[in-house]
Protein backbone atom coordinates (compact mmCIF):
# COMPACT_ATOMS: atom_id res chain seq x y z
CA UNK A 1 0.00 0.00 0.00
CA UNK A 2 0.91 3.59 -0.33
CA UNK A 3 3.24 5.06 2.24
CA UNK A 4 3.05 8.78 3.21
CA UNK A 5 4.11 11.24 0.67
CA UNK A 6 5.01 14.81 0.52
CA UNK A 7 5.32 17.60 -2.04
CA UNK A 8 7.40 19.17 -3.35
CA UNK A 9 10.66 17.02 -2.13
CA UNK A 10 12.89 19.97 -2.92
CA UNK A 11 11.61 24.30 -2.00
CA UNK A 12 13.80 26.87 -3.43
CA UNK A 13 12.87 29.97 -2.15
CA UNK A 14 13.45 33.79 -1.67
CA UNK A 15 13.58 35.07 1.71
CA UNK A 16 10.26 37.13 2.68
CA UNK A 17 8.18 34.20 0.37
CA UNK A 18 5.80 32.05 1.81
CA UNK A 19 5.49 28.23 1.14
CA UNK A 20 2.81 25.75 1.01
CA UNK A 21 4.24 22.07 2.14
CA UNK A 22 1.83 19.72 1.75
CA UNK A 23 1.45 15.82 2.93
CA UNK A 24 -0.60 13.21 2.09
CA UNK A 25 -0.78 10.43 5.25
CA UNK A 26 -1.71 6.80 5.20
CA UNK A 27 -4.86 6.00 3.88
CA UNK A 28 -7.11 5.74 7.18
CA UNK A 29 -4.48 7.11 9.64
CA UNK A 30 -6.66 9.79 11.59
CA UNK A 31 -2.84 10.96 13.28
CA UNK A 32 -0.86 13.05 11.64
CA UNK A 33 2.33 14.71 12.66
CA UNK A 34 4.86 17.52 11.30
CA UNK A 35 8.50 17.83 12.61
CA UNK A 36 11.86 19.93 11.22
CA UNK A 37 15.06 18.71 10.62
CA UNK A 38 17.95 20.95 10.95
CA UNK A 39 21.58 19.66 8.32
CA UNK A 40 22.83 17.38 11.19
CA UNK A 41 20.53 17.61 14.18
CA UNK A 42 17.93 15.15 15.44
CA UNK A 43 13.67 15.79 14.90
CA UNK A 44 11.98 18.68 16.10
CA UNK A 45 8.24 18.33 16.80
CA UNK A 46 6.50 20.98 15.39
CA UNK A 47 2.06 20.20 15.07
CA UNK A 48 0.25 17.07 15.99
CA UNK A 49 -3.36 16.86 14.26
CA UNK A 50 -5.87 14.23 15.36
CA UNK A 51 -8.51 14.14 12.80
CA UNK A 52 -8.54 17.83 11.61
CA UNK A 53 -7.91 19.06 14.77
CA UNK A 54 -4.41 20.53 16.31
CA UNK A 55 -4.71 20.01 20.27
CA UNK A 56 -1.57 21.70 20.75
CA UNK A 57 0.12 24.29 18.44
CA UNK A 58 3.15 24.92 21.38
CA UNK A 59 5.57 23.24 18.68
CA UNK A 60 5.31 25.46 16.46
CA UNK A 61 8.63 28.03 15.78
CA UNK A 62 6.71 31.37 15.45
CA UNK A 63 3.34 32.94 14.38
CA UNK A 64 4.71 32.66 10.79
CA UNK A 65 3.73 28.85 10.62
CA UNK A 66 0.24 27.75 10.71
CA UNK A 67 -1.01 24.28 9.79
CA UNK A 68 -4.28 23.00 8.85
CA UNK A 69 -5.88 19.15 7.72
CA UNK A 70 -9.20 18.75 5.89
CA UNK A 71 -10.81 16.03 5.64
CA UNK A 72 -8.78 14.10 7.93
CA UNK A 73 -6.08 13.55 5.13
CA UNK A 74 -4.10 16.33 3.52
CA UNK A 75 -2.30 18.18 5.68
CA UNK A 76 -0.39 21.56 4.80
CA UNK A 77 2.22 23.34 6.28
CA UNK A 78 2.32 27.19 5.49
CA UNK A 79 5.25 29.18 6.29
CA UNK A 80 4.93 33.00 5.85
CA UNK A 81 7.67 35.29 5.16
CA UNK A 82 10.02 32.41 5.08
CA UNK A 83 13.69 33.34 6.85
CA UNK A 84 16.64 31.57 6.13
CA UNK A 85 16.64 30.12 9.52
CA UNK A 86 13.45 28.13 8.03
CA UNK A 87 15.59 26.64 5.88
CA UNK A 88 15.20 22.73 6.74
CA UNK A 89 14.00 19.25 6.13
CA UNK A 90 10.41 19.21 7.00
CA UNK A 91 8.96 15.75 7.59
CA UNK A 92 5.56 14.80 7.79
CA UNK A 93 3.96 11.63 9.86
CA UNK A 94 1.07 9.44 10.12
CA UNK A 95 -0.10 6.96 13.02
CA UNK A 96 -3.08 4.96 13.27
CA UNK A 97 -5.76 6.11 15.42
CA UNK A 98 -4.80 5.92 18.98
CA UNK A 99 -5.53 3.42 21.37
CA UNK A 100 -7.05 3.53 25.11
CA UNK A 101 -6.18 6.82 26.93
CA UNK A 102 -2.57 5.81 28.02
CA UNK A 103 -1.79 3.53 25.49
CA UNK A 104 -1.62 6.09 22.96
CA UNK A 105 2.50 6.15 22.90
CA UNK A 106 2.28 2.29 21.09
CA UNK A 107 1.31 4.16 18.01
CA UNK A 108 4.08 3.86 15.35
CA UNK A 109 4.80 6.80 13.10
CA UNK A 110 5.28 6.45 9.35
CA UNK A 111 7.22 8.95 8.15
CA UNK A 112 7.22 10.05 4.92
CA UNK A 113 10.35 11.28 2.51
CA UNK A 114 10.16 14.66 3.73
CA UNK A 115 10.11 18.39 1.82
CA UNK A 116 13.59 19.77 1.68
CA UNK A 117 13.26 23.89 2.31
CA UNK A 118 16.13 26.23 1.35
CA UNK A 119 15.59 29.89 1.93
CA UNK A 120 18.11 31.91 0.20
CA UNK B 1 15.68 19.87 29.66
CA UNK B 2 16.68 17.09 26.80
CA UNK B 3 14.70 14.13 26.94
CA UNK B 4 16.25 12.12 25.31
CA UNK B 5 20.05 11.76 24.75
CA UNK B 6 22.19 9.85 22.17
CA UNK B 7 25.69 10.24 23.69
CA UNK B 8 27.37 8.59 20.67
CA UNK B 9 27.69 11.04 17.35
CA UNK B 10 29.80 8.60 15.53
CA UNK B 11 30.11 4.99 15.54
CA UNK B 12 32.11 2.48 13.31
CA UNK B 13 31.60 -1.77 13.18
CA UNK B 14 32.94 -3.88 11.49
CA UNK B 15 30.85 -5.47 8.93
CA UNK B 16 29.13 -8.91 10.44
CA UNK B 17 29.86 -7.95 13.74
CA UNK B 18 27.12 -6.27 16.78
CA UNK B 19 26.96 -2.92 17.88
CA UNK B 20 25.16 -1.37 20.65
CA UNK B 21 23.92 2.04 20.19
CA UNK B 22 23.40 3.83 23.07
CA UNK B 23 19.88 5.78 24.35
CA UNK B 24 19.16 7.31 27.98
CA UNK B 25 16.04 8.92 28.27
CA UNK B 26 13.91 11.28 31.16
CA UNK B 27 10.55 10.86 32.38
CA UNK B 28 8.47 10.92 35.60
CA UNK B 29 6.01 9.12 33.44
CA UNK B 30 5.17 5.34 34.53
CA UNK B 31 3.45 4.85 30.88
CA UNK B 32 5.99 5.82 27.93
CA UNK B 33 6.60 4.11 24.53
CA UNK B 34 10.24 4.18 23.32
CA UNK B 35 11.17 3.59 19.59
CA UNK B 36 14.22 3.32 17.07
CA UNK B 37 14.16 5.06 13.61
CA UNK B 38 16.51 4.65 11.10
CA UNK B 39 17.32 7.56 8.79
CA UNK B 40 19.50 6.24 5.76
CA UNK B 41 21.28 9.28 3.49
CA UNK B 42 18.23 9.26 1.35
CA UNK B 43 16.48 11.21 4.41
CA UNK B 44 13.46 9.20 4.79
CA UNK B 45 12.79 7.94 8.22
CA UNK B 46 12.69 4.09 9.04
CA UNK B 47 10.60 2.79 12.10
CA UNK B 48 13.12 -0.44 13.16
CA UNK B 49 11.62 -1.28 17.17
CA UNK B 50 9.09 -0.19 19.58
CA UNK B 51 9.41 -0.79 23.26
CA UNK B 52 6.58 0.35 25.90
CA UNK B 53 7.48 0.97 28.97
CA UNK B 54 5.15 -1.92 30.61
CA UNK B 55 6.98 -4.33 28.82
CA UNK B 56 8.72 -6.83 30.88
CA UNK B 57 10.84 -8.90 27.67
CA UNK B 58 12.88 -6.86 25.49
CA UNK B 59 11.96 -6.38 22.13
CA UNK B 60 13.02 -7.64 19.15
CA UNK B 61 12.79 -7.18 15.33
CA UNK B 62 15.12 -9.59 13.29
CA UNK B 63 18.88 -8.61 13.49
CA UNK B 64 17.48 -5.62 15.97
CA UNK B 65 16.74 -5.68 19.90
CA UNK B 66 16.37 -3.53 22.08
CA UNK B 67 18.21 -3.83 25.82
CA UNK B 68 15.57 -2.13 27.75
CA UNK B 69 16.83 -1.40 30.97
CA UNK B 70 13.74 0.58 33.09
CA UNK B 71 15.74 1.34 36.29
CA UNK B 72 18.31 2.95 34.64
CA UNK B 73 16.40 4.88 32.19
CA UNK B 74 18.38 3.58 28.74
CA UNK B 75 16.83 1.62 25.90
CA UNK B 76 20.26 0.96 23.90
CA UNK B 77 19.85 -0.69 20.46
CA UNK B 78 21.55 -3.59 19.57
CA UNK B 79 21.87 -4.57 15.86
CA UNK B 80 23.77 -7.99 15.23
CA UNK B 81 25.81 -9.40 12.23
CA UNK B 82 25.94 -5.10 10.90
CA UNK B 83 25.74 -5.40 7.29
CA UNK B 84 27.21 -2.56 5.01
CA UNK B 85 23.34 -1.32 4.30
CA UNK B 86 23.05 -0.64 8.21
CA UNK B 87 24.92 2.53 7.31
CA UNK B 88 22.78 5.55 8.37
CA UNK B 89 21.86 8.12 11.35
CA UNK B 90 19.77 6.36 14.32
CA UNK B 91 17.26 8.17 16.29
CA UNK B 92 15.95 6.92 19.65
CA UNK B 93 12.74 8.54 20.77
CA UNK B 94 10.30 8.43 23.19
CA UNK B 95 6.69 9.51 23.91
CA UNK B 96 5.03 10.02 26.94
CA UNK B 97 1.03 8.66 27.53
CA UNK B 98 -1.02 9.97 26.76
CA UNK B 99 0.73 12.97 25.31
CA UNK B 100 1.33 12.37 21.40
CA UNK B 101 4.23 14.30 20.79
CA UNK B 102 7.90 12.35 20.27
CA UNK B 103 10.73 13.50 21.10
CA UNK B 104 13.85 12.49 19.58
CA UNK B 105 17.43 12.42 20.40
CA UNK B 106 20.50 14.10 18.37
CA UNK B 107 21.49 10.30 16.74
CA UNK B 108 23.97 8.12 16.21
CA UNK B 109 25.49 8.19 12.54
CA UNK B 110 26.80 4.31 12.22
CA UNK B 111 29.18 3.11 9.75
CA UNK B 112 29.41 0.09 9.33
CA UNK B 113 32.78 -1.11 7.34
CA UNK B 114 33.43 -4.05 4.85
Amino acid sequence: GAGVSQSPSNKVTEKGKDVELRCDPISGHTALYWYRQRLGQGLEFLIYFQGNSAPDKSGLPSDRFSAERTGESVSTLTIQRTQQEDSAVYLCASSPAPGLAGAQHTDTQYFGPGTRLTVL
Amino acid sequence: AQKITQTQPGMFVQEKEAVTLDCTYDTSDQSYGLFWYKQPSSGEMIFLIYQGSYDEQNATEGRYSLNFQKARKSANLVISASQLGDSAMYFCAMREGPFVDMRFGAGTRLTVKP
